[in-house]
């Protein structure tokens, strides 16, 4: 089945350690993308990739890193400089920049600092 | 940043009743989506609007859209307890560079 697999579901972090989420999408888009939800909110974008070894920030970078090696994969690490990284981390696809911008989700990883 | 508000931020209704939640929005879009988001997992895809279009049906899911007031509306009819979950719209800008997701409104239904 084409689908957008993210992981680890949940993922425990002590503070001033760097974290990677992974996320690898079958679906063969070219874009991705990584959101940011707090509790209540709705989601903010951290970065975006239209085309393999490209990336753009979003309006929430500061803190994370990405990269885009392959089609298939775009991980995002947490950085310790991330304040408050606390969080539902999405990721996401769709076909390609131009196109009507339909995202394709992943179930999410939830981050917890303790 | 946030580009649409939803109103409600909350609904609570019984079953078989109509649902109603608003969306706006503060600059030109390409379209105009809604999705879901069960609890704790991810977000589908239920709808989408152009800016040229008005109305659209899909199932049980009606959505308008008035570029006028930069607004759009998401109608469930009959809801199910199934349709307990929270909703979100997003636009597409004009450039087509990124969708952005407004607040949501979350909805319980009760049997």
């Amino acid at each position: 089945d084409g689908g957008i697999t993210q992981s680890p579901k949940y993922l425990f972090r002590k503070e001033g350690q760097n974290v990677t989420l992974s996320c690898e999408q079958n679906l063969n888009h070219d874009a991705m993308y990584w959101y940011r939800q707090d509790p209540g909110q709705g989601l903010r974008l951290i970065y975006y990739s239209q085309i393999v070894n490209d990336f753009q920030k979003g309006d929430i970078a500061e803190g994370y890193s990405v990269s885009r090696e392959k089609k298939e994969s775009f991980p995002l690490t947490v950085t310790s400089a991330q304040k408050n990284p606390t969080a539902f981390y999405l990721c996401a696809s769709s076909v390609a920049q131009g196109s009507n911008g339909e995202l394709f989700f992943g179930e999410g990883s939830r981050l917890t600092v303790l | 940043s946030q580009q649409g508000e939803e109103d409600p931020q909350a609904l609570s209704i019984q079953e078989g009743e109509n649902a109603t939640m608003n969306c706006s929005y503060k600059t030109s879009i390409n379209n105009l989506q809604w999705y879901r988001q069960n609890s704790g997992r991810g977000l589908v895809h239920l709808i989408l609007i152009r800016s040229n279009e008005r109305e659209k049906h899909s199932g049980r899911l009606r959505v308008t859209l008035d570029t006028s007031k930069k607004s759009s509306s998401l109608l469930i009819t009959a809801s199910r307890a199934a349709d307990t979950a929270s909703y979100f719209c997003a636009t597409l800008n004009t450039g087509f560079q990124k969708l952005v997701f407004g607040t949501g409104t979350r909805l319980l239904v009760s049997p």
